[in-house]
């Protein structure tokens, strides 16, 4: 079975703290994908990130920062200097590599991350 | 470039009523998702197309619901009759290709309320 836990339903920072969103992950495929969502007070989703199962490389854009290690099943996402824009829901999310009926994208709880000025 | 565009954007309505949500897929892109999102379930699929046709329905509630996707540009989710519990935010989403590794775009959601 394929799982993605956010354990974080809120996290509270003031502006220009760095922050980390968690997100662990269960599956039995070797290949799959994990991507970030944002979704602002304005309710849309906004796709931040794609990785692959076999590129453990962390990527930086910006501010933003993604830590992938398979060996805790784990892809975490900081955001350093964190601004009010920042104030969202964060969705990770997981899909295995299968074609067809099976392949499902499959969202976390979502983490409520407010940024006080 | 535009993205997927959904209308209408908010949709009040009473018990009973029919409902119909429509999207637009970004062009070029020929998988399309229907998403439910609502605060007890999270983000829930409803149904998946590639290349306009069906793939998996299998999260649709029942039979009060029905999707189609006429051509590459369009789509529809219809709840035929409304009951408050279909009360949510529904997503379109549209990807490249049906390859897991394409990440999918979603629109801006359809806020409905069923009364």
């Amino acid at each position: 079975a394929q799982k993605v836990t956010q354990a974080q339903t809120e996290i509270s920072v003031v502006e220009k703290e760095d922050v980390t969103l968690d997100c662990v992950y269960e599956t039995r495929d070797t290949t799959y994908y994990l991507f970030w969502y944002k979704q602002p007070p304005s309710g849309e989703l906004v796709f931040l990130i794609r990785r692959n199962s076999f590129d453990e490389q962390n990527e930086i854009s910006g501010r933003y920062s993604w830590n992938f290690q398979k060996s805790t099943s784990s892809f975490n996402f900081t955001i350093t200097a964190s601004q009010v824009v920042d104030s969202a829901v964060y969705f990770c999310a997981l899909r295995n590599s299968r074609g067809g009926a099976t392949n499902k994208l499959i969202f976390g709880t979502g983490t409520l991350l407010a940024v006080q000025p | 470039d535009a993205g997927v565009i959904q209308s209408p954007r908010h949709e009040v309505t009473e018990m009973g009523q029919e409902v119909t949500l429509r999207c637009k897929p970004i062009s070029g892109h020929n998988s399309l998702f229907w998403y439910r999102q609502t605060m007890m379930r999270g983000l829930e699929l409803l149904i998946y197309f590639n290349n306009n046709v069906p793939i998996d329905d299998s999260g649709m509630p029942e039979d009060r619901f029905s999707a189609k996707m006429p051509n590459a540009s369009f789509s529809t989710l219809k709840i035929q009759p409304s009951e408050p519990r279909d009360s949510a935010v529904y997503f379109c989403a549209s990807s490249f290709s049906g390859q897991a590794n394409q990440p999918q775009h979603f629109g801006d959601g359809t806020r409905l309320s069923i009364l």
